[in-house]
């Protein structure tokens, strides 16, 4: 089974403009989360979708926004970017996302850099 | 104060010594207990869950929740090499709550 994949790996952006990240989870995965990784606040959760709906919010600005199309597919988008926005962007997705037992399967991550 | 705290290291050691991990938390509410392993340019993967308070044990690896003392470890014996990598706990409150984790320990196994 192919694990989650995200697009683009690597992305150079700078202050202002806007940027969108891609996530493909596994088959037949229905939730999706998405975390920035920095190595000042380590790894912070941003949101997380289920069947197309926004079920969790982290603590982040509204320049952070994203959302999940009928195949689980998902995007998140950041707008005016911002010098700290730079940060490993990382996709997870679970089977229902419900279960405490239900495991979180991380991809590779993008790592965007705003200049 | 951030809700877990986790010494970022760099941990160095020995192939074959004893590794302690650890990760302290402050809300009691936290029921269910992780530990991901992450190596360089990847996403984390998670090595073990634990509910509650207690030991688990899988392979080199132990998981230990001490809820009373909102700490919790992650023990690897015999480590080698190939365990070089950044260790994250992580928790949350219930099954559809996010988790919450700590920054990460960087740990290198020298041969």
């Amino acid at each position: 089974k192919a694990g989650v994949t995200q697009t683009p790996r690597y992305l150079i952006k700078t202050r202002g403009q806007q940027v969108t990240l891609s996530c493909s989870p596994i088959s037949g995965h229905r939730s999706v989360s998405w975390y920035q990784q920095t190595p000042g606040q380590g790894l912070q959760f941003l949101f997380e979708y289920f069947s197309e709906t926004q079920r969790n919010k982290g603590n982040f600005p509204g320049r952070f926004s994203g959302r999940q199309f009928s195949n689980s597919r998902s995007e998140m988008n950041v707008s005016t970017l911002e010098l700290g926005d730079s940060a490993l962007y990382l996709c997870a997705s679970s089977l229902l996302g419900g279960a405490p037992t239900d495991t979180q399967y991380f991809g590779p991550g993008t790592r965007l850099t705003v200049l | 104060q951030k809700e877990v705290e986790q010494d970022p290291g760099p941990l160095s050691v020995p192939e074959g010594a004893i590794v302690s991990l650890n990760c302290t938390y402050s809300n009691s509410a936290f029921q269910y207990f992780m530990w991901y392993r992450q190596y360089s340019r990847k996403g984390p993967e998670l090595l073990m869950y634990t509910y509650s308070s207690g030991n688990k044990e899988d392979g080199r690896f132990t998981a230990q929740v001490d809820k009373s003392s909102k700490y919790i470890s992650l023990f690897i014996r015999d480590s080698q090499p190939s365990d070089s990598a950044t260790y994250l706990c992580a928790m949350r409150w219930s099954g559809n709550t996010p988790l919450v984790f700590g920054k990460g320990t960087r740990l290198s196994v020298i041969a």
